[in-house]
């Protein structure tokens, strides 16, 4: 069992066009990171979040940590082909252990 | 900067054979972990260290063994491979456990026959 899940696992979108992905769990976390991953490398940080409500913005994309500290959303506006890419949530717990969600596979087409 | 570095980047055994994944940071980060991943999965945590002399299971420990007898190098252990351990395993380090950043090797792609 996954203690973070993801949603979509898949989405192919138009260039130009908004998505959302999700990241829940019903468990606490301490922090909660972004990463990205493009294939043959390794998963690339794009944003920690530590705060309950936190809203952080990179460029055309907008991260939120829950007022729970359970779960987590990124947006992204304007997708555009570069966006394309493997985006992980990783959760900390205050265990030392950085746990993984399941992944969204990302593809814009041009 | 070398960063994370992780050896071999490819490797087909056979079913029973052992092996050992090399994973090596120059960066003085005091954790490391290393984690598989498999399709539809995410990243899963197989081990991780707080440091020198300290190592800890993660979510999927079975059939790997690890040791962290310095800083920098952090290597995980297959002692009798099995077709259910054929998947990419990267290495990640960071500063200190936490909200702190992870970096990754490139991965090491793993195929037991």
């Amino acid at each position: 069992t996954q203690l973070l899940e993801q949603s979509p696992q898949f989405l192919s979108i138009q260039e130009g066009e908004n998505l959302t992905v999700y990241c829940n769990s019903s468990s606490v976390f301490s922090s909660l990171q972004w990463y990205r991953q493009e294939p043959g490398e390794g998963p690339v940080l794009l944003v920690t979040v530590v705060t309950g409500g936190e809203v952080k913005k990179l460029k055309r994309l907008t991260f939120q940590f829950g007022d729970a500290r359970k779960d987590s959303s990124l947006h992204i506006t304007a997708a555009q082909p570069g966006d394309t890419g493997l985006y992980l949530c990783a959760g900390d717990r205050g265990t030392y252990k950085y746990i993984f969600g399941t992944g969204t596979r990302l593809k814009v087409l041009a | 900067n070398a960063g994370v570095t992780q050896t071999p980047e490819f490797q087909v055994l056979k079913t029973g054979q052992s092996m050992t994944l090399q994973c090596a940071q120059d960066m003085n980060h005091e954790y490391m972990s290393w984690y598989r991943q498999d399709p539809g999965m995410g990243l899963r945590l197989i081990h991780y260290s707080v440091g020198a002399g300290i190592t800890d299971q993660g979510e999927v420990p079975n059939g790997y063994n690890v040791s962290r007898s310095t800083t920098e190098d952090f290597p995980l252990r297959l002692l009798s491979a099995a077709p259910s351990q054929t998947s990419v395993y990267f290495c990640a380090s960071t500063f200190t456990a936490g909200s702190g950043e992870l970096f990754f090797g490139e991965g090491s792609r793993l195929t037991v026959l």
